[in-house]
């Protein structure tokens, strides 16, 4: 089955700084790759997401790249704020199918 | 509109006990998730319910645990004889659905079960 890979596990930035973290799959029918925003106690939010004909998509402040040939993709954060500290999942999906989740990664952003 | 929601959002039970666990989904979403994240944890797939296909099962854990969806709306999970390693927050959520398609999944709000 499915196996996403998360790193790091922990990241701590200034400020207005960028953040960037990476995840790799080993499906490579997987298609379709979300990430999600979780603050302490509540559910996870979708923050943005990319299909696998595309190698990159932007909203704002936050991006996401996909690499295909080298099964792995990251989301990349920038001017980072103290709001933007929560944990944050990818997951790799075959269309509607269930989501394979990475570990997590807990984003500290230092005011 | 409403979200999904579940019931209860907490739970303590002793162990030995069975729990059901309850999801409603997003008015016209045909697929619907379950999921557990564990404190401090990823989410681990459980179950995914489709229509009226065959429930994709593959994530069950043991055959204490099972979940049913009647007329393709709500969904329960229900855990016998829980143990202590069943605590954990279980996630559900739905979808609308495409063969080919891809489509947000939204969460519920999770119920917190604690077995002791």
């Amino acid at each position: 089955g499915e196996n996403v890979e998360q790193h790091p596990s922990t990241l701590s930035v200034q400020e207005g700084d960028s953040a960037v973290i990476k995840c790799t799959y080993s499906d490579s029918a997987s298609n379709y790759f979300p990430w999600y925003k979780q603050e302490l106690g509540k559910r996870p939010q979708l923050i943005i997401d990319i299909r696998s004909n595309v190698g990159e998509k932007k909203d704002q402040r936050i991006a996401v790249t996909l690499n295909k040939t080298a099964k792995h993709f990251s989301l990349h954060i920038t001017e980072t704020q103290p709001e933007d500290s929560a944990v944050y999942f990818c997951a790799a999906r075959v269309n509607a199918g269930k989501s394979t989740f990475g570990d997590g990664t807990t984003l500290t952003v230092k005011p | 509109g409403a979200g999904v929601s579940q019931s209860p959002s907490n739970k303590v039970t002793e162990k030995g006990k069975d729990v059901e666990l309850r999801c409603d989904p997003i008015s016209g979403h045909t697929a619907l998730y379950w999921y557990r994240q564990s404190l401090g944890q990823g989410l681990e797939f459980l179950i995914y319910f489709q229509g009226n296909s065959a429930p994709d099962k593959s994530g069950l854990p043991s055959d204490r645990f099972s979940a049913e969806r009647t007329g393709g709306s709500v969904s329960t999970l229900t855990i016998q004889r829980t143990q202590q390693e069943d605590s954990a927050v279980y996630l559900c959520a739905s979808s609308l659905w495409g063969r080919t398609s891809t489509y947000e999944q939204y969460f519920g709000p999770g119920t917190r079960l604690t077995v002791t």
